[in-house]
C-alpha cells in the first residue's frame, strides 16, 4: 500500500525558534497533501491543503505567516512551524492523495513540544 | 455544510463482545464516508470506506459499518472484541463528492477492551 513518512517524528525547540516538519509519500505521486493537527484527546483539524505547485489554501483561522506550507515536488511537502510558542505544542500529522487516488494516506505524525 | 458526530467519547466491552461505534454525519450532497483507527502516537489507520454501491461496507481486522441514509448513520461495528482493538476512532465525512477531498472528523471515540 502507499506509504506516507514524516520527519521528524518528534521534535523539542525552544521558544521562538522556527521547526520544520516533513511529510515524503514514498512510492506515489501526492498531487494533494493536507496537514492536519492534534491536540490531546482530540480529534484532527485540517490546517491547511497543498497542491504541488501551488500555495496552499488555509482554513479560516489558521495563520498562514505562522505555519508556512510548501509543496515543491510531487514528494514532498513541509509544514515550518515560525517562532514556535508553546501553545503551538502539538501532534502534527498530514496526509496525502494523488490524482485520481481512492483515498487518502496518512503520515504516522509528528510530535511538536515547544518549551 | 458536512459535518460528523461520534455519539459517546469512551466504550467500553469485553474481550470477545460486540463492538459498536456510533457515527452520524450531515452532508448536502451524497457522502463519502470513512473510518480510521489511530493507535498511540501514530497516524491514521483507514479501517473502512462508502463511496457509493453497497451499502455494508467491509473492512480490515474484522470491521464492518453500514451506510444507512434514513438515519444518516455510519456507525462502526465488529462482532467479538479483541485486546488489540483498544484505539481511538475516528468517523469521517469528504468534503465535496470527491473521497481524495478534504475531511471533516468526529471527535473521536477511545474503545477500551476489558480481558
Amino acid at each position: 500500500g502507499a506509504v506516507v513518512s514524516q520527519h521528524p517524528s518528534r521534535v523539542i525547540c525552544k521558544s521562538g525558534t522556527s521547526v520544520k516538519i516533513e511529510c515524503r509519500s514514498l512510492d506515489f505521486q501526492a498531487t494533494t497533501m493536507f496537514w492536519y493537527r492534534q491536540f490531546p484527546k482530540k480529534s484532527l483539524m485540517l490546517m491547511a491543503t497543498s497542491n504541488e505547485g501551488s500555495k496552499a489554501t488555509y482554513e479560516q483561522g489558521v495563520e498562514k505567516d505562522k505555519f508556512l506550507i510548501n509543496h515543491a515536488s510531487l514528494t514532498l511537502s513541509t509544514l515550518t512551524v515560525t517562532s514556535a510558542h508553546p501553545e503551538d505544542s502539538s501532534f502534527y500529522i498530514c496526509s496525502a492523495s494523488s490524482a485520481g487516488g481512492s483515498e487518502q494516506f496518512f503520515g504516522p505524525g509528528t510530535r511538536l513540544t515547544v518549551l | 455544510a458536512q459535518s460528523v458526530t461520534q455519539l459517546g467519547s469512551h466504550v467500553s466491552v469485553s474481550e470477545g463482545a460486540l463492538v459498536l461505534l456510533r457515527c452520524n454525519y450531515s452532508s448536502s450532497v451524497p457522502p463519502y464516508l470513512f473510518w480510521y483507527v489511530q493507535y498511540p502516537n501514530q497516524g491514521l489507520q483507514l479501517l473502512l470506506k462508502y463511496t457509493t454501491g453497497a451499502t455494508l461496507v467491509k473492512g480490515i481486522n474484522g470491521f464492518e459499518a453500514e451506510f444507512k441514509k434514513s438515519e444518516t448513520s455510519f456507525h462502526l461495528t465488529k462482532p467479538s472484541a479483541h485486546m488489540s482493538d483498544a484505539a481511538e476512532y475516528f468517523c469521517a465525512v469528504s468534503v465535496g463528492s470527491s473521497n481524495t477531498g478534504k475531511l471533516i472528523f468526529g471527535q473521536g471515540t477511545t474503545l477500551q477492551v476489558k480481558p
